[in-house]
């Protein structure tokens, strides 16, 4: 069984600021994989970035990273230069993995933050 | 990205009454589609797993005498909400991927908001 943390209900950072969002994980699986996706008010999942567990470097994309630890089992997100249309709910989630990398599409999600971006 | 339709986007209905939720890849076949459940400020809650052409799988606590899917097509799976009764009420959300394709390559519907009266 795979089990997603997400520790904080709501995050409040200032316009142009950096704010790292927290997600712990648990599973048996050896080989899984670790999401993040923000929803708007609208309820449309966005994706946003995605981290191997087989990955050694950490996952960039535009101005989110992530931040894996995998000792820890934490997956942070990462969101520098915050603007206003990033106010919106953050959910981590995970993944087991086959052979090769692919997934078998069943995600488990955390309870969300909601960021709100301050002008 | 790819595509994935939901229709409709937002329904009510009466109590007692059936409702269907279609999910629509637009651009490629979907060998697989997910069904998720989401009440307000919660997490997505996964309902069921949909393959083309075999019987979808369920979730433990899901009824799947209530919950009806249909995954008749690589491009469309439906939800039939049977019965619905207010509880039901929520925002349904799909995803849609081909197998074998890489874990990032997964793909959501807009979702559709189910209020029962």
């Amino acid at each position: 069984a795979q089990k997603i943390t997400q520790t904080q209900p709501g995050m409040f950072v200032q316009e142009k600021e950096a704010v790292t969002l927290d997600c712990t994980y648990d599973t048996s699986d050896q080989s899984y994989g670790l999401f993040w996706y923000k929803q708007p008010s609208s309820g449309e999942m966005i994706f946003l970035i995605y981290q191997g567990s087989y990955d050694e470097q950490n996952a960039t994309e535009g101005r989110y990273s992530l931040n894996f630890q995998k000792a820890r089992k934490s997956a942070n997100l990462v969101i520098s230069a915050s603007q206003l249309g990033d106010s919106a709910m953050y959910f981590c989630a995970m993944s087991p993995l086959g052979a090769g990398g692919t997934s078998y599409g069943k995600l488990t999600f955390g309870q969300g933050t909601i960021l709100t971006v301050h002008p | 990205g790819a595509v994935v339709s939901q229709h409709p986007s937002r329904v009510i209905c009466k109590s007692g009454t059936s409702v269907k939720i279609e999910c629509r890849s637009l651009d490629f076949q979907a060998t697989t589609m997910f069904w998720y459940r989401q009440f307000p400020k919660q997490s997505l809650m996964l309902m069921a797993t949909s393959n083309e052409g075999s019987k979808a799988t369920y979730e433990q606590g899901v009824e799947k005498d209530k919950f009806l899917i249909n995954h008749a097509s690589l491009t469309l799976s439906t939800l039939t909400v049977t019965s619905a009764h207010p509880e039901d009420s929520s925002f349904y959300i799909c995803s849609a991927r081909l197998d074998g394709s890489q874990a990032r390559e997964q793909y959501f519907g807009p979702g559709t908001r189910l209020t029962v009266t």
